[in-house]
């Protein structure tokens, strides 16, 4: 089957850095995208990678290793409205495209 | 900027019953994707819809139908509606077949009882 898995839970105080891991099992795999969803909302579109490498987008950056199956989200001088769920998410290309969600891992910003 | 529009927000239906919801692509969008995410869970691929035509299926009962309409705008069909059914659905569109960044609307909140 299908799956990714990442932390639960992470906590952080504001200003700091924190990694939020993924691991995948997949079939059919594109690339890793990162979203990002508070409570209650709509998911919002973060970063992807396709290749190996980092990715950097202002205070977030992704980083994949296709060969370790492993990617990870980077968040830097973190503030309290980071507070969230993010999800990493396998693209998987069969007939169609479709995005395959790990559990989410739960971000609490501290003071 | 236009964004995805869901409707209705939020429903509640008893067992049984069938919904509705319909979702409003992101103008230029050509492609769709439904999802189901039950409390503090993950968002669950559903079906997907390419240019009116059914591109991918997910973990979607067979008590659930959906389409992409002539406009692109798309409904997903609820039918004999359980208690499990209860749950955020989201709507995504994004342009050309596959993509990575899938830009997803409010949701409709479906609470069967």
């Amino acid at each position: 089957g299908q799956s990714l898995e990442q932390p639960s839970e992470v906590t952080a105080v504001e200003g700091a850095i924190v990694q939020i891991n993924c691991t995948y099992q997949t079939s059919g795999f594109y690339g890793l995208s990162w979203y990002q969803q508070h409570d209650g909302g709509a998911p919002t579109f973060l970063s992807y990678n396709a290749l190996d490498g980092l990715e950097e987008t202002g205070r977030f950056s992704s980083f994949l290793s296709r060969s370790d199956s492993y990617g990870y989200l980077l968040l830097q001088e973190l503030q309290m409205k980071d507070s969230a769920s993010y999800f990493c998410a396998a693209m998987i290309y069969n007939q169609g495209g479709k995005l395959i969600f790990g559990q989410g891992t739960e971000l609490s910003v501290k003071p | 900027a236009a964004g995805v529009i869901q409707s209705p927000r939020h429903l509640i239906k008893e067992k049984r019953e069938t919904a509705t919801l319909k979702c409003y692509p992101i103008p230029r969008h050509d492609t769709v994707y439904w999802y189901q995410q039950g409390p503090g869970q993950d968002p669950q691929f559903l079906i997907s819809f390419y240019e009116k035509m059914q591109s991918d299926k997910g973990s979607i009962p067979d008590r659930f139908s959906a389409q992409q309409f002539s406009d692109y705008h798309s409904e997903l069909n609820m039918s004999s509606l359980e208690l499990g059914d209860s749950a955020l659905y989201f709507c995504a569109s994004s342009l050309g077949g596959s993509s990575y960044e899938q830009y997803f609307g409010p949701g409709t909140r479906l609470t069967v009882t």
